[in-house]
Order: C-alpha cells, then sequence, then structure tokens
C-alpha cells in the first residue's frame, strides 16, 4: 500500500510568486491535513479536509489557501510569499476524523525556499 | 490553548543503553490523546506510541514505553535497548478529543546514538 505522497519534495521560489503543494493520501483514507515547520516556530497546523470540506483551520494568514479534491487528493496554495514562508510542509491522512486517536500517516514533506 | 514543551533541545545515548526524554504539557482538558513521533532525517514523521488520557496504564509498544503522569501533566519517552536507528528528533504531541483535532506539537528533542 503506497504511502502519503507529497509533490514535489523541493521548491525555490522568489518573494511575491505563489506556490502550489500536492499532498496524495494514503488510499482509503479521506482526511487529509497540512503541517508547517520551521527551526523558530516548529511544528503548526495549517488546516485539515474531510470530504472537500475544510474542518479546521490554524493560525495562519488568508495567503495560505488549501482545498481538497473529490479522490481525496489536496492541495495548498501559498499567495505573495515571503521569505518566512521557507519551511518544511507536511501532510498527513488518515482514514477520517471521527476519533482523536487515529493514527495520522504523514509524507516526507515538500521543502519550500522563498529567496 | 493547549501547549507542549520539550526541555532537553538534545539529548545523546550509548548504544544498548536506555535513555529517557521528557515531555510536559498544558490543557484544561480531561480527556485528550498524547503521542511521540519520531523525525528520522528522510523527514517523514511517525508514530512511536500513543496514549489516552483515560487509561491509568502507560502505552507500550517493544522497546518504548512512556511514564504517563496525568496530575503531573507530564509523558516522558523510555527507549531501551538503543539501536544506532532510534537517532532521530523526537515530537511530543496532544491531540484534543473533540473540536480541533489537530496535533499541537513539542519543540523536539534531537537523540544522538554512539555506537
Amino acid at each position: 500500500k503506497a504511502g502519503v505522497t507529497q509533490t514535489p519534495r523541493y521548491l525555490i521560489k522568489t518573494r511575491g510568486q505563489q506556490v502550489t503543494l500536492s499532498c496524495s493520501p494514503i488510499s482509503g483514507h479521506r482526511s487529509v491535513s497540512w503541517y508547517q515547520q520551521t527551526p523558530g516556530q516548529g511544528l503548526q497546523f495549517l488546516f485539515e479536509y474531510f470530504s472537500e470540506t475544510q474542518r479546521n483551520k490554524g493560525n495562519f494568514p488568508g495567503r495560505f489557501s488549501g482545498r481538497q479534491f473529490s479522490n481525496s487528493r489536496s492541495e495548498m496554495n501559498v499567495s505573495t510569499l515571503e521569505l518566512g514562508d521557507s519551511a518544511l510542509y507536511l501532510c498527513a491522512s488518515r482514514r477520517n476524523p471521527g476519533q482523536g486517536n487515529e493514527k495520522l500517516f504523514f509524507g516526507s514533506g515538500t521543502q519550500l525556499s522563498v529567496l | 490553548a493547549q501547549t507542549v514543551t520539550q526541555s532537553q533541545p538534545e539529548m545523546s545515548v550509548q548504544e544498548a543503553e536506555t535513555v529517557t526524554l521528557s515531555c510536559t504539557y498544558d490543557t484544561s482538558e480531561s480527556d485528550y490523546y498524547l503521542f511521540w513521533y519520531k523525525q528520522p532525517p528522510s523527514r517523514q514523521m511517525i508514530l512511536v506510541i500513543r496514549q489516552e488520557a483515560y487509561k491509568q496504564q502507560n502505552a507500550t509498544e517493544n522497546r518504548f514505553s512512556v511514564n504517563f503522569q496525568k496530575a503531573a501533566k507530564s509523558f516522558s519517552l523510555k527507549i531501551s535497548d538503543s539501536q544506532l536507528g532510534d537517532a532521530a528528533m523526537y515530537f511530543c504531541a496532544y491531540r484534543s478529543v473533540q473540536g480541533a483535532q489537530k496535533l499541537v506539537f513539542g519543540q523536539g528533542t534531537r537523540l544522538t546514538i554512539n555506537p
């Protein structure tokens, strides 16, 4: 069974540009979450999608957005990139968000560098 | 809001020895879940062990065990018979049972295994 797949693995952008990251969850998983990891702020929750609907959103500006497709694949978009957006973006999937102790499966992340 | 604190940025241990990683958290909730995740150089977050707060018995997974002290809001991870493959960043995480079931992470502890 394939794991959570994130593309691309590395990305370099310049300030002001926008970027789209992709996440394909494990087959059968309908919930996808996104996390930002930086050396300074650590791991922070961005948002979670389930059945194409955003269930929860973290404390990030509106430049950060996401969506989920009918096949459960998810994309996140960051517009007007800032230097501080440089981070590892991790995607995680689970079967459904009904139980809080359900195991989350993470991808290997997309490393975004903003120059 | 819940917070998770890992007071040991770095730890090292001799191969085959035992090491304990510390974690404390703050919450007003009575029911929740706690997790330890491992992040090796591949960057993929891997679940090591999880604990339901309503269970008094400490969770155990092979060489990994926790010491869960609910009143003290402490959740330490003990790794027995340390192996070279255990070298990684370890993150303690909290998740609510209800509401936004996002993971709240600590800042992490870098574990080095000395051969």
